[in-house]
């Protein structure tokens, strides 16, 4: 069965940091990756999608990069958070041919002090 | 810009009742279209899905409408249960890599 592994959790860093959530997929091959974010309040915003190995779509101009290093790997990097950076943040997976459900990550709650 | 949208923030239903959510889309080439359920700090978990080729998909106790003239698509929970209790997202995809999700609507299932 496939799963889905995000970590960390929770993470508390100050203004200026810099930042690296990790996501892996198991189970699959070639899967349809996803960067989300929830801002308090909000619905989810979709910040980043890969469809292979170093192809990267960003959705919104941001303080954020992804990058796919490896087939099932996905990781959301930022050189120097900003306050309004603060926020949970969910990977996802989709499989890459078809119409599917997505399948997410426990998320990691991200608070810029 | 907002291609799906949920324009009830909250919806509170009393256990045994039927909760119906709502949610509508601008864009007409979404042809599959989902509901996910979410808990606080947790990822959002896949309830139902439809095809546009379709109008009605039942799983047990959670339906799913659409409504393709008037780009609009619904979910009745009936009975609504205490576990319903959560933040439940529409989301849409027009055969292409995204998923573009509404801003959520929190049901509360009062006993």
């Amino acid at each position: 069965s496939q799963t889905i592994h995000q970590w960390p959790a929770t993470l508390v860093q100050p203004v200026g940091s810099p930042l690296s959530l990790e996501c892996t997929v198991e189970g699959t091959s070639n899967p349809n990756l996803y960067w989300y974010r929830q801002a308090a309040g909000r619905g989810l915003q979709l910040l980043f999608y890969s469809v292979g190995i170093g192809q990267i779509s960003s959705e919104v101009p941001q303080n954020l990069s992804a990058s796919r290093p490896q087939d099932r790997q996905f990781i959301l990097s930022s050189k120097k958070l900003l306050l309004s950076d603060s926020g949970f943040y969910l990977c996802a997976w989709r499989p890459r041919l078809g119409n599917t459900e997505a399948f997410f990550g426990q998320g990691t709650r991200l608070t810029v002090v | 810009d907002q291609q799906v949208k949920q324009n009830s923030p909250s919806l509170s239903v009393q256990e045994g009742r039927i909760s119906i959510l709502n949610c509508d889309y601008t864009n007409s080439m979404f042809d599959y279209f989902l509901w996910y359920k979410k808990y606080p700090a947790e990822g959002p978990t896949f309830l139902i899905s439809i095809s546009s080729i379709k109008d009605k998909n039942e799983d047990g106790r959670f339906t799913v409408f659409l409504n393709k003239s008037a780009k609009h698509l619904s979910l009745h929970i009936v009975p609504s249960q205490p576990g319903d209790s959560a933040v439940y997202f529409c989301a849409a995809s027009a055969n292409d890599y995204k998923l573009s999700f509404g801003a959520g609507t929190t049901v509360t299932v009062r006993a």
